[in-house]
């Protein structure tokens, strides 16, 4: 397997517009998640899904930001309009849930590489 | 509130030695713990999970540790090579919320 698949791996852009970031989990993983890393808050979960459906959205910092996940082979976070402080890394991880309905402290997560946003 | 404390400050040591990270939580009962390793431009990667009635994990040249009266892990690699050098990230399930909180993170230089 290639691993959790993050596109695009940088991104620069101009506040206002919209940003999609796009991830392919791990097949067969049923639970995906999307974090968001920066020098002063660290790793944080912005959302999570359990076999395609959004369990807890609460990290989401702002109607801005929304995520989806079609199908269980690609998810995308979407930020629109975006703004300079949404510049970060984010990131998307998976793992198996073996169809629990929430992920317990064993679950280990597999993370893509990352995408870069720099918002101007 | 929960949280999870791990040194901010970079921890240098020099090849050889042993370095031993910290991870301090307070206000969780955490079944698991978990370790990670993230190096510049990359996601982080598990490295070693421990549960709670586990006082010690090893693999190779890491040990975990993991203490649920004083709410502290401690991770030790021995033998340190430069390769080593990264940053380590703790992980806890919050039983409040459901979710994998990961701490801030210790850088680890290992000098030859």
């Amino acid at each position: 397997d290639a691993g959790v698949i993050q596109s695009p791996r940088h991104e620069v852009t101009e506040m206002g517009q919209e940003v999609t970031l796009r991830c392919k989990p791990i097949s067969g993983h049923n639970s995906l998640f999307w974090y968001r890393q920066t020098m002063m808050r660290g790793l944080e979960l912005l959302i999570y899904f359990n076999n395609n459906v959004p369990i807890d959205d609460s990290g989401m910092p702002e109607d801005r930001f929304s995520a989806k996940m079609p199908n269980a082979s690609f998810s995308t976070l979407k930020i629109q309009p975006s703004e300079p402080r949404d510049s970060a890394v984010y990131f998307c991880a998976s793992t198996d849930n073996e169809d629990r309905a929430e992920v317990s402290g064993a679950n280990v997560l597999t993370f893509g590489a990352g995408s870069r946003l720099t918002v101007l | 509130s929960q949280k999870i404390e791990q040194n901010s400050e970079a921890l240098n040591i020099q090849e050889g030695k042993t370095a031993t990270l910290t991870c301090n939580y307070t206000n969780y009962s955490p079944a698991y713990l978990q370790w990670y390793r993230q190096d510049p431009g990359r996601g982080p990667v598990f490295l070693l999970l421990i549960r709670e009635n586990e006082k010690e994990k090893r693999k190779e040249r890491l040990k975990v540790t993991f203490d649920t009266t004083l709410k502290q892990s401690l991770f030790h690699i021995t033998a340190s090579q430069p390769a080593d050098s990264a940053t380590y990230l703790c992980a806890l399930l919050s039983s409040n919320t459901g979710k994998l909180i990961f701490g801030q993170g210790t850088t680890l230089q290992v000098k030859p």
